[in-house]
């Protein structure tokens, strides 16, 4: 079974300028979550997608940032115009649902990040 | 708010030489405890989810214990390969995010 993959793996843009990172999650997995990591400081949650609907976007930083989900399957996050302190490895996330059995919950399973850097 | 602090932030250990790390967390209603392992340039890999006070997890060299306000990851003759980053996360009952750790750099020397 293929695992979350993320596109690019790396990209380098100026300040100023847009940038689209992709996930493709695991096939089957309708939650699909971005989370931020940027130097030094732990990974973040960023939000959280059920099928094509945002379920929770309490951390996205600000407007710049724009995540979509068309269709249910593979997602974006745009960045524009990007900022220096936007700088960090972006993680994407999937799980197959929220919750299973009472109390409990399904693992969300990560990709290899996308790193960010903005000069 | 909610909160997870790991300990030590990097541990370094000869090949054989058993050792655990800590995870403290605050959580208003705790659904679920997460261990992650991530290798460098590498997104989080899964070890294992607790759910409640006294439960305990084992894989291989690792076994991961949960209280109700921290968790240990313990490692038994650990190896070289071993080494990496583990994140500690939680998951409150109000949401379905993950609460992250920084981390414990572990680096087991042969």
């Amino acid at each position: 079974e293929a695992g979350v993959t993320q596109f690019p793996s790396h990209s380098v843009i100026e300040k100023g300028q847009t940038v689209t990172l992709r996930c493709d999650p695991i096939s089957g997995h309708d939650n699909l979550y971005w989370y931020r990591r940027v130097m030094g400081k732990e990974i973040k949650f960023l939000l959280h997608f059920v099928k094509e609907s945002k379920q929770d976007e309490s951390g996205m930083p600000n407007n710049r940032f724009l995540a979509e989900r068309t269709g249910g399957t593979y997602s974006t996050l745009k960045v524009q115009p990007a900022e220096l302190e936007d700088s960090g490895v972006y993680f994407c996330a999937s799980s197959l649902a929220t919750s299973g059995r009472a109390g409990r919950t399904d693992t969300q399973y990560f990709g290899p990040g996308t790193r960010l850097t903005v000069l | 708010e909610d909160q997870v602090t790991q300990s030590p932030e990097a541990l370094r250990l000869q090949e054989g030489e058993s050792s655990s790390l800590n995870c403290s967390y605050t959580v208003s209603g705790l659904r679920g405890l997460f261990w992650y392992r991530q290798d460098p340039g590498k997104g989080p890999e899964f070890l294992f989810t607790l759910y409640s006070a006294g439960e305990e997890k084992e894989k291989e060299r690792l076994k991961a214990t949960l209280t109700k306000k921290e968790s240990f990851l313990h490692i038994t003759a650990p190896k070289p390969e071993d080494s990496a980053t583990y994140l500690c996360a939680v998951q409150s009952r109000a949401g379905t995010a993950l609460i992250f750790g920084k981390g414990t750099t572990l680096s087991v020397s042969s």
